[in-house]
């Protein structure tokens, strides 16, 4: 019973190919996240959805678009991918945002790979 | 825009020395604090976070975190390290107030020898 739970957690393709990760969690929460973590393990986030509604959206190519067709999902899709994709892309979800202290629960993370 | 400093990028130390990870954030405002730990090919977890109240925070697995406002500091301690704690380690902010990013540091890589 994962609370975050991210398919595919490997994923190998070619440049130029369009591909999706999808996000579901169980936790009842009504934020959810992708974060980006490159090679040196340097971690950003990407986007956030409350309630289905984008609420952060970070200086991030439009070849990256999220889709939230309900609270306790969050799919990522990827257009025409380039080598400097290849990173883990977490997915991740609190309850009410990030004040007050909550916490973010984290996915096991996807490692794209673009060759 | 927040950002967060982490100094160290390796620390190797022996199985029972003690450890501090330094982390340092730039903002002035109410902040909310968390240190994350990555185990090897698995996702973060949750060590400890600091939002109000006593400032000196205890985590799980015998970590500590002490938040000094007027050094904007939030470095995590353990007295005596394992083997299993190696790790990398994140620290991360956010502000009080408002729907702002989890803002990460580059994070620790922490190797403990036998």
């Amino acid at each position: 019973d994962t609370a975050v739970s991210q398919t595919p957690k490997y994923l190998v393709t070619q440049m130029g190919n369009d591909k999706s990760i999808k996000c579901e969690q169980n936790l009842g929460h009504d934020t959810m996240y992708w974060y980006k973590q490159d090679s040196k393990k340097f971690l950003k986030i990407m986007f956030s959805y409350n309630n289905k509604e984008l609420i952060i959206n970070e200086t991030v190519p439009n070849r990256f678009s999220p889709k939230s067709p309900d609270k306790a999902h969050l799919n990522l899709h990827i257009n025409s991918l380039e080598l400097g994709d290849s990173a883990v892309y977490f997915c991740a979800s609190s309850q009410g945002g990030t004040t007050a202290g909550n916490t973010i629960y984290f996915g096991e993370g996807s490692w794209l790979t673009v060759v | 825009a927040q950002s967060v400093s982490q100094h160290n990028h390796h620390v190797i130390l022996s199985e029972a020395a003690s450890l501090e990870l330094g982390c340092n954030y730039s903002y002035g405002g109410t902040v909310n604090l968390f240190w994350y730990v990555q185990y090897p090919g698995q996702h973060l977890q949750l060590l400890l976070k600091y939002f109000s109240g006593d400032p000196l925070v205890k985590g799980i697995k015998g970590f500590e975190a002490e938040f000094i406002k007027s050094k904007f500091s939030f470095n995590l301690r353990k007295p005596s390290v394992q083997w299993s704690d190696t790790a990398e380690y994140f620290c991360a902010v956010t502000r009080n107030s408002g729907n702002t990013p989890l803002v990460f540091g580059k994070g620790t890589r922490l190797s403990v020898i036998a």
